[in-house]
């Protein structure tokens, strides 16, 4: 069965510092892999997926993620973090088979520190 | 740009009564989901549901849900007999494709007492 792994659960950086953010999947295929982002009280919005091609994707609010396939990695990272991205971070997998659920990791809360 | 909703955005009920939470996908989506999401736990999938028919469930989905699209815009998830371990927020989603990107709608925060 499919599955991910968020090893943090807390993180907290100072504003206008580095990140990056943990995410380890369990795939038999090719995954399909996403970041969504929850603020408080809100839904799950899209910051960024990875479905085949340029191992380096692009996402909404400056972040980025990197699939390594070596690894069965997908790590978040955005270069200089902003106090608005406090929120919690999921890592999330498709299956490509069947009813295309989507296997949550456990998510990390950021903390961004002024 | 177009987005799911969903309603109401809050609902408290009393235990063994029947909950339908509504939701309305992206117009031209094909594909439509359940999620849940305990206070403070990781989000569950419950259930994807594609021409007409459930797709597939989880072991959460038993009989005490359903689904339905009942018409060409709605998509709603009916508890038939609220238990406390079903308060959650439950989210919907919509895709226009199998394995594409699901968009999600705000939440429905249920609270049975």
């Amino acid at each position: 069965a499919q599955s991910v792994t968020q090893p943090d659960i807390h993180i907290t950086v100072s504003e206008g510092a580095s990140l990056e953010l943990r995410c380890n999947y369990s795939y038999g295929a090719t995954p399909y892999l996403f970041w969504y982002v929850q603020s408080p009280g809100q839904g799950l919005q899209l910051l960024l997926k990875y479905f085949s091609g340029d191992t380096l994707v692009q996402g909404i609010k400056g972040f980025e993620a990197e699939f390594k396939r070596s690894q069965s990695s997908f790590n978040l990272r955005k270069p200089s973090v902003h106090w608005s991205d406090a929120a919690e971070y999921f890592c999330a997998v498709v299956s490509t088979g069947g009813g295309n659920k989507l296997t949550f990791g456990t998510g990390t809360q950021l903390k961004v520190e002024l | 740009e177009p987005e799911v909703t969903q309603t109401p955005s809050h609902q408290v009920t009393q235990m063994g009564q029947e909950v339908i939470l509504r939701c309305v996908p992206i117009s031209n989506h094909l594909y439509f989901y359940w999620y849940r999401q305990i206070l403070g736990q990781k989000v569950e999938f419950l259930v994807s549901f594609y021409n007409n028919e459930i797709s597939e469930k989880s072991e959460i989905f038993d009989d005490q849900f359903s689904v339905e699209r009942p018409d060409g815009s709605n998509f709603t998830l009916k508890i038939r007999s609220t238990k406390l371990e079903d308060s959650a927020m439950y989210f919907c989603a919509s895709s226009n494709a199998g394995a594409e990107t699901q968009y999600f709608g705000p939440g429905t925060r249920l609270l049975v007492l």
